[in-house]
């Protein structure tokens, strides 16, 4: 089945305690991406990939970094949590980047990791 | 800095009805939009995606149309089902890969 996995669905942690929520499709897809979602403020972006070893920030970067050695996986790694960082946390992929024209490219969504920092 | 909204926040209908939620964007220098539904405690399910040089997209009941230059976008639902009510939300895409959300429109359809 072809699916966007996270793990964990779930993490409570205490602050400063490095953590790293995993993210693996596949469907061979060359784009992935994260994002968080908060009441009142909606779904943001966190960081991007368009292809293997290319990241990207994206519009809320602060705290959280993110590799892209291989094709199908793509962590997000919180160094330093803090309490600001409850949040739900979002994977996606897509086909391709929005750079490529020749495909419709939606968005497949991981089933979200619910993070609370205490 | 490109800023999505929607409009409503939040909708009930009766079901049957036909109904339209609408997506607005300040940057008209777009690569796409998508529409997305969340149901609650769930991911998001991909609804439509149009590129930037076509005008509408249409999948069973739904169907979504895009004017750039006007930076509006709507979703229109027919015949409206209780299984329909979700939040919706749409997104829109910068040609680098960055991706902009809306908050949402929270659709309820009654029996």
């Amino acid at each position: 089945e072809a699916q966007v996995t996270q793990n964990p669905r779930y993490l409570i942690t205490v602050t400063g305690k490095k953590l790293t929520v995993t993210c693996s499709q596949n469907m061979n897809h060359e784009y992935m991406s994260w994002y968080r979602q908060d009441p009142g403020l909606g779904l943001r972006q966190i960081y991007y990939s368009m292809n293997v070893e290319v990241t990207d920030k994206g519009d809320v970067p602060e705290g959280y970094k993110v590799s892209r050695k291989e094709k199908r996986n793509f962590p997000l790694i919180l160094e330093s949590p803090s309490p600001n960082q409850t949040s739900l946390y979002f994977c996606a992929s897509s086909i391709r980047g929005a750079l490529s024209s020749s495909y419709n490219s939606p968005l497949h969504f991981g089933n979200g990791t619910r993070l609370t920092v205490t | 800095k490109q800023e999505v909204t929607q409009i409503p926040a939040a909708l009930s209908v009766p079901e049957g009805e036909n109904l339209v939620l609408n997506c607005s964007f300040t940057d008209s220098a777009i690569y796409n939009l998508q529409w997305f539904r969340q149901d609650p405690g769930k991911g998001l399910t991909s609804l439509l995606l149009i590129q930037s040089s076509q005008r509408e997209q249409t999948s069973g009941r739904l169907n979504a149309s895009l004017d750039k230059s006007s930076g509006r976008s709507t979703l229109y639902i027919a015949a409206s089902q209780p299984g329909d009510s979700a939040t919706y939300l749409c997104a829109v895409g910068g040609s680098q890969g960055n991706l902009i959300f809306g908050k949402g429109t929270k659709l309820s359809v009654k029996p």
